[in-house]
């Protein structure tokens, strides 16, 4: 199967700062999303993004298929940001089957 | 904002006993998934339907897990019996499937269930 590595694995930042998450796959995708998981632990879809860039707010993501690789920028961190982001891909021909990377744990402080 | 709903939200019981999550998917999504989250294995997806017909339950397993999804409104799973291993929580996501881009999966706030 298609093998999805994030990194970092955990990460720590204080308030304000930025921060860039990185996803790696292993084979072409149709589909490429990223969620977030807080800490009450909903699993909350931030981008749907197989490919280009998007903005929402302070968050940002890029895809770049032809490479393999996502990354998520937050930028001006805040508390409720706190939690665990997951990439999750869908392999070409999978019909629409999400394959999640182990996350990266992000703690924001105060 | 439209949202999946799952019941119930937490469910306790004692090995050997059926369990029932139900789900109610966003209105007009037509492809369904459950999936189960352990800190060992991270997010599996168990099985997903698609127009409410069951279109992969590899992830399942089928001696004792079942997912069914009687009407467009409502997806349920049911383990049966249930075992001390089946501890975890249990998402379900609505999404509008492959073709035109597929687009974005949505996740209920699952059940936690804790096998005694």
């Amino acid at each position: 199967g298609i093998q999805v590595e994030q990194s970092p694995p955990d990460l720590i930042l204080q308030e304000g700062a930025n921060s860039t998450l990185r996803c790696n796959f292993s084979d072409s995708v149709n589909n490429l999303q990223w969620f977030h998981q807080n800490p009450w632990g909903q699993l909350i879809n931030l981008f749907y993004i197989p490919s280009g860039t998007k903005q929402n707010g302070r968050l940002s993501a890029t895809t770049v298929a032809t490479e393999r690789y996502s990354l998520l920028y937050i930028s001006s961190s805040q508390t409720t940001d706190s939690g665990v982001y997951f990439c999750a891909v869908d392999r070409r021909g999978s019909n629409y089957k999400l394959t999640f990377g182990k996350g990266t744990l992000l703690t924001v402080n105060p | 904002d439209a949202r999946v709903t799952q019941t119930p939200r937490h469910k306790v019981t004692e090995m050997g006993q059926e369990v029932t999550m139900r789900c109610q998917p966003i209105l007009g999504h037509n492809t369904v998934f459950w999936y189960r989250q352990t800190m060992m294995q991270g997010l599996e997806l168990l099985a997903y339907f698609r127009n409410r017909a069951p279109l992969d339950d590899s992830g399942m397993p089928k001696d004792r897990f079942s997912a069914e999804m009687p009407d467009a409104t409502l997806a349920t799973l049911k383990i049966q019996p249930s075992e001390p291993r089946d501890s975890a929580v249990y998402f379900c996501a609505s999404g509008f499937g492959p073709g035109a881009g597929g687009g974005a999966q949505h996740f209920g706030d699952g059940t936690r269930l804790s096998i005694l």
